[in-house]
């Protein structure tokens, strides 16, 4: 069985400081990682995703995260937050391959921007 | 456009009252899920769809039917909802191995 720990339910920085939100895993097989966005009064939206080959992911608006398999996580990095940034991340883990049968979500980091 | 599209998007129903939730995706799409949305709790996956006839429980099916007659539609449906059905509702779709495409989600409250 796989699961999915997100440390903090809200994280709280200024604008232009350095994000980071920690998403811990547990996974049989090799595992499949997304981070997911919700902004306000919308659905989610694919931030970025580690499938197979370099650890160091990059995803839009400025946001990347690097698949340890050692520690088993996949934290959620950006280097000067916007208010923009504010919104819900999800963080989950797929053995699957893909978005279908199989995707296990956290229970999600609400980033707060502080002006 | 792409999209996945959900309705109603707002609904407060009471107790026992039959309703369903309608979800339609342009995509050809064979992958279809519906997600419940609850504060603390994140997105815990009610039923999902593999294709057309084919459906299956997620974690937390208890309470709601599924049906999948024709590829691009998935209904979801309280036969007799309960105030803990009361929720944020998401349906999401997807190729096998692609992106999960999510709908911008359904409030529902039962009084």
């Amino acid at each position: 069985a796989q699961s999915v720990t997100q440390l903090g339910s809200h994280v709280s920085v200024s604008e232009g400081a350095l994000v980071l939100l920690r998403c811990n895993y547990s996974s049989s097989v090799p595992p499949y990682l997304f981070w997911y966005v919700q902004y306000p009064n919308q659905g989610l939206q694919l931030l970025l995703k580690y499938t197979t080959g370099a650890t160091l992911v990059k995803g839009i608006n400025g946001f990347e995260a690097e698949f340890k398999k050692s520690e088993t996580s996949f934290h959620l990095t950006k280097p000067s937050a916007h208010m923009s940034d504010a919104a819900e991340y999800f963080c989950a883990v797929s053995d699957s391959g893909g978005g279908a049968d199989g995707l296990t979500f956290g229970k999600g980091t609400h980033l707060i921007i502080q002006p | 456009e792409a999209q996945v599209t959900q309705n109603p998007r707002y609904l407060i129903t009471v107790t026992g009252k039959k309703l369903t939730v309608t979800c339609s995706q342009n995509m050809n799409h064979e992958y279809m899920s519906w997600y419940r949305q609850d504060p603390g709790l994140g997105l815990r996956q009610i039923y999902y769809s593999m294709n057309v006839e084919v459906t299956d429980k997620g974690d937390v099916p208890e309470g709601y039917k599924v049906s999948r007659k024709e590829k691009r539609n998935f209904p979801l449906i309280l036969e007799s909802p309960s105030p803990n059905q009361t929720s944020l509702y998401f349906c999401a779709s997807s190729l096998w191995g692609g992106e999960l495409f999510f709908g911008e989600g359904s409030r529902l409250t039962v009084l």
